[in-house]
């Protein structure tokens, strides 16, 4: 049990262009998920934190209009990267917590590239 | 604010020896948990351990343990007999609050463990 799915894993569009990227919870419901950013060679930066039916939080120095999520269901969170440039690249993880609250799974994470 | 301090970029050892990652951590709470995440080439996380600041407990899993000490805000990693599949980034990561690991993670910067035949 307590599987979270993202989709893509991988994607590669031009720059100017707007990725979605999915994180499902797939045997669970999630009230809350949380958006991870990680560049190469470096840590896992908390992004966002997405809660069913409300708007996100952002964390500081995170454009909350280039990263556009929603949550419309206690079972997928989606995280939209608007007019992507290069500098965008990263590797986007999704978590998510049931809705008891104590715990959180990781998804297996989505490699973006902006050309 | 919370912080998650692994001084070890990288760790390079020789098959069969132990090696301990260190990890320091910061906060303000006194109820928090503390994880060990492994990411291997894929980069997909996978969950190690997960302790809560109540139990200082050290725990023992096959060839991995951890020592949690408070009094020095430090929860170690230590794997003995390391082996070239345990080449990976380790993460440890720090949540704040009540809910049991459930709570926004903030994650160290990581410790690159490379074990070579």
């Amino acid at each position: 049990g307590a599987v979270v799915s993202q989709h893509p894993s991988r994607v590669i569009c031009k720059s100017g262009t707007s990725v979605k990227i999915e994180c499902r919870s797939l045997d669970f419901q999630a009230t809350t998920m949380f958006w991870y950013r990680q560049f190469p060679k470096q840590s896992l930066m908390l992004m966002a934190t997405s809660n069913e039916g409300s708007k996100a939080t952002y964390e500081q120095g995170v454009e909350k209009d280039k990263f556009l999520i929603n949550h419309a269901s206690l079972t997928l969170s989606t995280l939209t990267v608007t007019s992507a440039h290069p500098e965008d690249s990263s590797f986007y993880i999704c978590s998510a917590r049931w809705t008891s609250g104590n715990e959180q799974f990781f998804g297996p994470g989505t490699r973006l590239t902006v050309l | 604010a919370q912080k998650v301090t692994q001084a070890q970029t990288e760790i390079s050892v020789v098959e069969k020896e132990d090696v301990t990652l260190d990890c320091v951590y910061e906060t303000r709470d006194t109820t928090y948990y503390l994880f060990w995440y492994k990411q291997p080439p894929s980069g997909e996380l996978v969950f190690l351990i997960r302790r809560n600041s109540f139990d200082e407990q050290n725990e023992i899993s096959g060839r991995y343990s951890w020592n949690f000490q408070k009094s020095t805000s430090s929860f170690n990693f230590t794997i003995t007999a390391s082996q070239v599949v345990d080449s990976a980034v380790y993460f440890c990561a720090l949540s704040e609050g009540i809910t049991g690991g459930g709570n926004k993670l903030t994650f160290g910067t990581g410790t690159q463990l490379k074990v070579e035949l």
